[in-house]
């Protein structure tokens, strides 16, 4: 059971819109802390895509983005494309928890 | 480019020891907290252990407080993990990642992740 909640799955054909969402806490992203966002393409180690709830590293085209709210954050991908079938994994600090740097479960995209 | 790059993983028996290594390259090594991530067969990714720039401060969760220990070489450009009483829930693929900070902080993100080492505890 992860801290912060994803949903298993998600699709969209290409050139929709799709968003993942990532529900957390009052300890986590309730309490202020940023949320970042991992792309991790099938075999391949996880990458960056998003910081600090909606900055793009260099080089992370700008059909992603990420907005936060609350206790709740999302990532948005437009303009999809089949190369973005992949997982991607919301993470974030918690104030209650021994390991504070924590994921949430992931969600795999599939483009139709 | 930054470039990371594990190796020492393995097969080991429950109980047993394993290190894994890290090499650095293409940034100042020195200037940057490292971590370990880790992932189990199928499931998704966990923060295992934390490094500040200069080694001496390191963290864990709970799940391997005690059992695994992070440590670095900055002469070498080398980051480590020393695993000792593994169990079968430590079977996983071990990620090295870089963060963007000289020491903790609650905004840690982990912009660079090597390839990963896979290690599997099995009797």
């Amino acid at each position: 059971q992860s801290v912060l909640t994803q949903p298993p799955s998600v699709s969209g054909a290409p050139g929709q819109r799709v968003t993942i969402s990532c529900s957390g806490s009052s300890s986590n992203l309730g309490a202020g802390y940023d949320v970042n966002w991992y792309q991790q393409l099938p075999g391949a180690a996880p990458k960056l895509v998003i910081y600090e709830n909606s900055n793009r590293p260099s080089g992370v085209p700008d059909r992603f983005s990420g907005s936060k709210s609350g206790t709740s954050a999302s990532l948005a991908i437009t303009g999809l494309r089949a190369e973005d079938e992949a997982d991607y994994y919301c993470q974030s600090y918690d104030d209650n928890l021994s390991g504070p740097w924590v994921f949430g479960g992931g969600t795999s995209l599939t483009v139709l | 480019e930054v470039h990371l790059l594990e190796s020492g993983g393995g097969f080991v028996q429950p109980g047993g020891s394993l290190r894994v290594s890290c090499a650095a390259s293409g940034f100042t090594f020195s200037n940057y907290a490292m971590t370990w991530v880790r992932q189990a067969p199928g499931k998704g990714l966990e923060w295992v252990s934390g490094i500040s720039a200069s080694g001496a401060t390191t963290l864990y969760p709970d799940s391997v407080k005690g059992r695994l220990t992070i440590s670095r070489d900055n002469s070498k450009n080398m980051l480590y993990l020393q695993m000792n009483g593994l169990r079968a829930e430590d079977t996983a693929v071990y990620y090295c990642a870089k963060t963007d900070f000289p020491d903790f902080t609650s905004s840690w993100w982990f912009d660079s992740w090597g390839q990963g080492a896979l290690v599997t505890v099995s009797s």
